[in-house]
């Protein structure tokens, strides 16, 4: 089983939408959640992180993290065509880092 | 302040070669990480740093895999020799402080391609 599992999409959705990317995870002591964005041929970007469980709101965004279902969410209101890219979910336990797989996300005009 | 600089940002060369990759992490920055991303895949460590010593290189193949950090800053990772497997994104990533960290600056990644 992998450490963290997540649905690679792609996913597709009009502008405006509200969009839902999720992650699963097995191991309980992971501390830090993490959502990264990746545009095409870039290194991932850090969005927002996540300590313990809760939610934690930056403008659009909103990452939510549910340690007894050992869910994370990141929701994006009002997703606009600069959105469109590859959203990655990581966990970190001390300095060491889990990544999914990542989430490709198509905003249409 | 600049972020983290990886170099060449493309580079394809023929099986049997051997290849180098370099990253400047932010300065400052102790923690110094390599991934290597396939296509439709997340990061995967190959060896993290902590300043000048590889404290986790479980997942580096060592056969033809090498890395080094002098001085703890600059690091450069080594390919010798290159198999068609190896094309993929190598990404250099670094974090301010060793412990728990939630911070990671990745750089733009280099593209390799073995043909």
């Amino acid at each position: 089983q992998k450490e963290v599992e997540q649905d690679p999409g792609p996913l597709s959705v009009p502008e405006g939408a509200i969009v839902s990317l999720n992650c699963t995870y097995s191991n309980s002591a992971f501390q830090y959640f993490m959502w990264y964005r990746q545009y095409s041929r870039k290194g991932p970007e850090l969005l927002m992180y996540t300590y313990s469980s809760g939610n934690k709101e930056d403008g659009r965004f909103t990452a939510q993290v549910d340690k007894s279902s050992k869910y994370i969410s990141l929701f994006i209101r009002d997703s606009q065509p600069s959105d469109s890219a590859t959203y990655l979910c990581a966990m970190s336990l001390g300095n060491q880092f889990y990544f999914g797989t990542g989430t490709s996300l198509t905003v249409i005009p | 302040e600049a972020g983290v600089v990886q170099s060449p940002r493309y580079k394809i060369i023929e099986k049997k070669q051997p290849v180098a990759f370099w990253c400047n992490p932010i300065s400052g920055h102790n923690t110094l990480y390599w991934y290597r991303q396939n296509l439709g895949q997340g990061p995967e460590l190959l060896i993290r740093y902590e300043n000048e010593e590889a404290v986790d290189d479980s997942q580096l193949p060592k056969d033809r895999f090498s890395a080094e950090r002098l001085k703890g800053v600059d690091s450069t990772l080594k390919i010798q020799p290159a198999e068609l497997g190896d094309s993929a994104v190598y990404l250099c990533a670094s974090s301010p402080s060793t412990g728990d960290l939630y911070e990671q600056y990745f750089g733009p990644g280099t593209r390799l391609t073995v043909t």
